[in-house]
């Protein structure tokens, strides 16, 4: 199974910073790697597909990149509604395994 | 719109057995791949097990195999997780999600709301 391994595990930030979650896979998984935003008590949404791509809808301020075993998610100006933790995703191979989770706060 | 509605979670104690249903509607239920994935109380997101669009074939975590089967019924639009000789550890909230391939890449595109399975004598 490809382990995802995703850091910091959480982090608190103010309202305009730059924001980086690195996610890192145990092998190399080309570009087939999600990023997916969950606030509490709801259903995690889509973000990024294919390590780069922005989902329909979602703010740009939001962007991805990376490709093999190295991936970032970057929040260009974090707003209060980006409060949230993300997941990376691999979808190479099955099982579909996730990262642990990155918890942002706001400060 | 496109929707995945889940039913059938509840209190169970260990041992025992439940059935999942996700209710798809606004898409073309037959040719999409199907998972189910679960959260445990206070925990991150866990995969469980896909079904092929055509039932075809399956995949499971190691923790559930033997114990959980994934089905489908295209001709009413449903996705079932039957869940037998459930263990505390199973205790999480579950979610149906659609898998699509695009961009070179799959991803899981539209999510379920969710339903808590809890298993506790």
């Amino acid at each position: 199974d490809i382990q995802m391994t995703q850091s910091p595990s959480s982090l608190s930030a103010s309202v305009g910073d730059r924001v980086t979650i690195t996610c890192r896979a145990s092998q190399n998984i080309r570009n087939f790697l999600n990023w997916y935003q969950q606030k509490p008590g709801k259903a995690p949404k889509l973000l990024i597909l294919a390590a780069s791509s922005l989902q329909s809808g979602a703010p740009s301020r939001f962007s991805g990149s990376g490709s093999g075993t190295d991936f970032t998610l970057t929040i260009s100006s974090l707003q209060p509604e980006d409060s949230s933790t993300y997941y990376c995703q691999q979808s190479y191979s099955s099982p579909r395994t996730f990262g642990q989770g990155t918890k942002v706060e706001i400060k | 719109q496109m929707q995945l509605v889940e039913s059938g979670g509840g209190v169970v104690q260990p041992g025992k057995s439940l059935r999942l249903s996700c209710a798809a509607s606004g898409f073309t239920f037959s040719t999409y791949t199907m998972h189910w994935v679960r959260q445990a109380p206070g925990k991150g997101l866990e995969w469980v097990a896909l079904i092929l669009s055509d039932a075809s074939n399956d995949f499971y975590i190691d923790s559930v195999k033997g114990r959980f089967t994934i089905s489908r019924d295209n001709s009413r639009n449903t996705l079932y997780l039957q869940m037998n000789s459930l263990r505390p550890e199973d205790t999480a909230v579950y979610y149906c999600a659609r898998e699509t391939y695009g961009s070179s890449s799959h991803y899981f595109d539209y999510w379920g709301q969710g339903t808590l399975v809890t298993v506790s004598s």
